[in-house]
């Protein structure tokens, strides 16, 4: 496989429920990101990893956990979700977190909280 | 701060007509352009970009110049196909920072 992937592509959860989302990145790139894109609302970053360390979280709830394990794979762990944290939630990755370097985006899992 | 601000969508045109997608920037500092895009139900995918100004980005028939004097990098295409229906994000990444900075995305609808 190449490129950014993202499993899965569409989950409905409850309130109560935990899941996690997966990112897997098949570039060698050092950097990973989350990113939330609501309806009507432009992109928001989320959290960013470089060489698998936090380097950025934007004012993010808790119930939103990442974790990155190595630098190929990241995960977003949901809990105890909110129907207003219904949204397209996309990874990417890119070479370095500074520098300018292009970010490629998965293709995103399509998360609705009921 | 940085902000990125492109034309009002949606925007409908006929198969084979010309595409003009504006997008202006302001930036602290010389940041590289994008444009994204993204079909339905389907995540970002990279358009063209371009890293310095008087660069032209270019793929699968669409073109963007990237203009320093006017802050501009609007999106062309000669010839739109219904293929073509998606939205379009302009974004600026600066060299130190870590967040790309999107547009509000405009609605392309291409009709047959």
């Amino acid at each position: 496989e190449t490129g950014v992937t993202q499993t899965p592509r569409h989950l409905v959860m409850g309130m109560t429920n935990k899941k996690s989302l997966k990112c897997e990145q098949h570039l060698g790139h050092n950097a990973m990101y989350w990113y939330k894109q609501s309806a009507k609302k432009p992109l928001e970053l989320m959290f960013v990893y470089s060489l698998e360390e936090r380097v950025e979280n934007n004012s993010v709830p808790s119930r939103f956990s990442p974790e990155c394990p190595n630098s190929s794979h990241l995960f977003l762990h949901l809990h105890t979700l909110q129907p207003e944290d219904s949204a397209l939630y996309l990874c990417a990755s890119s070479q370095q977190v500074a520098g300018g370097d292009t970010q490629y985006f998965g293709p995103g899992t399509r998360l609705t909280v009921l | 701060g940085d902000s990125v601000t492109q034309m009002e969508g949606p925007v409908t045109l006929s198969e084979e007509a010309f595409l003009t997608i504006n997008c202006t920037y302001t930036a602290t500092g010389y940041p590289s352009l994008f444009w994204y895009v993204q079909y339905p139900g389907e995540g970002l995918q990279l358009l063209l970009k371009a890293t310095k100004a008087d660069d032209k980005g270019s793929n699968k028939g669409f073109e963007a110049t990237y203009r320093k004097e006017t802050t501009s990098f609007h999106l062309e295409k000669g010839s739109v196909q219904v293929s073509d229906s998606a939205v379009y994000f302009c974004a600026l990444l600066i060299g130190s920072a870590r967040q790309l900075t999107f547009g509000s995305g405009t609605q392309l609808t291409v009709l047959p």
